[in-house]
């Protein structure tokens, strides 16, 4: 069936660091994929997208990465910041609904 | 140019009773979805709607749920006879012509 899973439920890095979070698909026909934020108490909010004919797109700070072969997903943070602190959710989109993956939580140390 | 608005944000309800979850989405969508969010998991899709139609409701529970999106006035998700198992966050999601999905703030159930 279909699945979106991530590697680690918990991520923390330095402030001013890179952060890289990982995301699994199972699902071959999905073509359009998704990274949203949620912080606590608020409704995800769309970072960045890609679609399957594409393998890297970047948008101010960050950068999605997309490997078909291997059915991975990432999101890479630049120089992350205090407020980039949130859960990170991957989805992914084959048809008329987006399946979510469990999620990662981002510690931002000062 | 609002958002996705969802009300109430916050509802109490005992074992029973009956909730109702209203979302508007944006102005100039069509497409509305629901999902579910258990603390601490991810969003699980309930479903999808456009004016008048369920598009797809493979993730909503087969009793006591139910979903509807009228041609005038906001979507509603209803659940009756909640159970404690109900509580969770309900999130509202509208989509336009690309496909992205904006997400309301959500509704926060709580069964006592």
């Amino acid at each position: 069936g279909e699945s979106v899973g991530l590697h680690l439920p918990t991520l923390s890095v330095q402030e001013g660091d890179n952060s890289i979070i990982n995301c699994a698909y199972s699902n071959s026909a999905s073509d359009y994929f998704i990274w949203y934020k949620q912080e606590s108490g608020k409704g995800p909010q769309f970072i960045i997208d890609i679609r399957s004919n594409m393998d890297k797109r970047q948008g101010q700070r960050v950068t999605v990465l997309l490997n078909k072969t291997v059915k991975h997903l990432s999101l890479q943070i630049a120089a992350t910041q205090p407020g980039d602190s949130a859960v990170y959710f991957c989805a992914e989109n084959g048809g008329f609904k987006t399946i979510f993956g469990a999620g990662t939580r981002l510690f931002v140390k000062a | 140019n609002a958002g996705v608005m969802q009300n109430p944000r916050h509802l109490v309800r005992r074992r029973g009773q009956e909730a109702r979850l209203r979302c508007s989405p944006m102005k100039g969508h069509s497409h509305v979805y629901w999902y579910r969010q258990l603390p601490e998991e991810g969003l699980k899709f309930m479903v999808y709607l456009q004016k008048e139609n369920i598009i797809d409701e493979s993730g909503m529970p087969k009793e006591r749920f139910s979903a509807e999106f009228p041609k005038e006035g906001p979507s509603i998700l209803r659940i009756q006879q909640v159970v404690r198992g109900d509580s969770a966050a309900y999130f509202c999601a509208s989509s336009g012509p690309t496909g992205e999905l904006f997400f309301g703030e959500g509704s926060r159930l709580t069964v006592l």
